[in-house]
């Protein structure tokens, strides 16, 4: 079935540095792939999302793009904040079309020193 | 506007006691889930609802009763409460209409059960 890997956390960086955190998915149709973004002791939030291959998502200075090729929807930034200390999670909707279903990779979960 | 609201926010059982969380939306969405959240894991599907009256099962349903009786409310259900099923709970929905908001979920703030 479909599936998401995420690359293992956590992460460390300092703040300023800059952030890839990988993401590569299994699927036998043609899904859409999101970033979901988790604060301390909150719900997920969509941080950003493309449809469709060669595409770009993009919100808050984090970009990530739509690879079909290598099945990839890896998360940068140019410059972290403290304040983008978080668990960042890679999804994507299963079955075709709009099923309100997304498939979750494991977490990833970023610390930002200042 | 409240968006996804679930309760309670913590909640500690014992062994074989049942329980029902809570989840109401405002946003008059179609589509509502509740997934489980463990370490390492990330989010599990447990069972799903497109519409009032229209519920099935996700990936890890064993355990979990739904039901959906108005376009608001999503409850989930344990029915006898194991330690495997110690957790944080995420109630979701989205529109069933398609375009920017398709397969966009609004989480609530999440629900986490210890059993013990």
């Amino acid at each position: 079935g479909d599936s998401v890997t995420q690359m293992e956390g956590p992460v460390t960086l300092s703040e300023e540095a800059f952030l890839t955190i990988n993401c590569t998915y299994t699927a036998t149709g043609y899904p859409s792939l999101f970033w979901y973004v988790q604060y301390p002791g909150e719900g997920l939030q969509l941080l950003l999302k493309a449809t469709k291959a060669d595409d770009k998502g993009s919100n808050k200075g984090f970009e990530a793009t739509y690879r079909k090729e290598t099945t990839s929807f890896h998360l940068e930034k140019g410059s972290v904040q403290v304040s983008d200390s978080a668990v960042y999670f890679c999804a994507l909707s299963e079955g075709s079309g709009n099923t309100g279903k997304l498939i979750f990779g494991q977490g990833t979960t970023l610390q930002v020193k200042p | 506007n409240a968006g996804v609201t679930q309760t309670p926010k913590f909640q500690v059982l014992k062994t074989g006691q049942s329980m029902t969380l809570q989840c109401a939306q405002d946003m008059n969405h179609e589509y509502m889930s509740w997934y489980r959240q463990d370490p390492g894991m990330g989010l599990r599907l447990i069972h799903y609802s497109v519409g009032a009256g229209i519920t099935d099962q996700g990936e890890v349903p064993n355990g979990y009763n739904v039901s959906r009786s108005t376009t608001e409310d999503f409850p989930l259900r344990l029915l006898s409460a194991a330690p495997s099923q110690t957790s944080v709970y995420f109630c979701a929905s989205s529109p069933d209409r398609g375009g920017s908001g398709a397969n966009v979920l609004t989480f609530g703030a999440g629900s986490r059960l210890t059993v013990l």
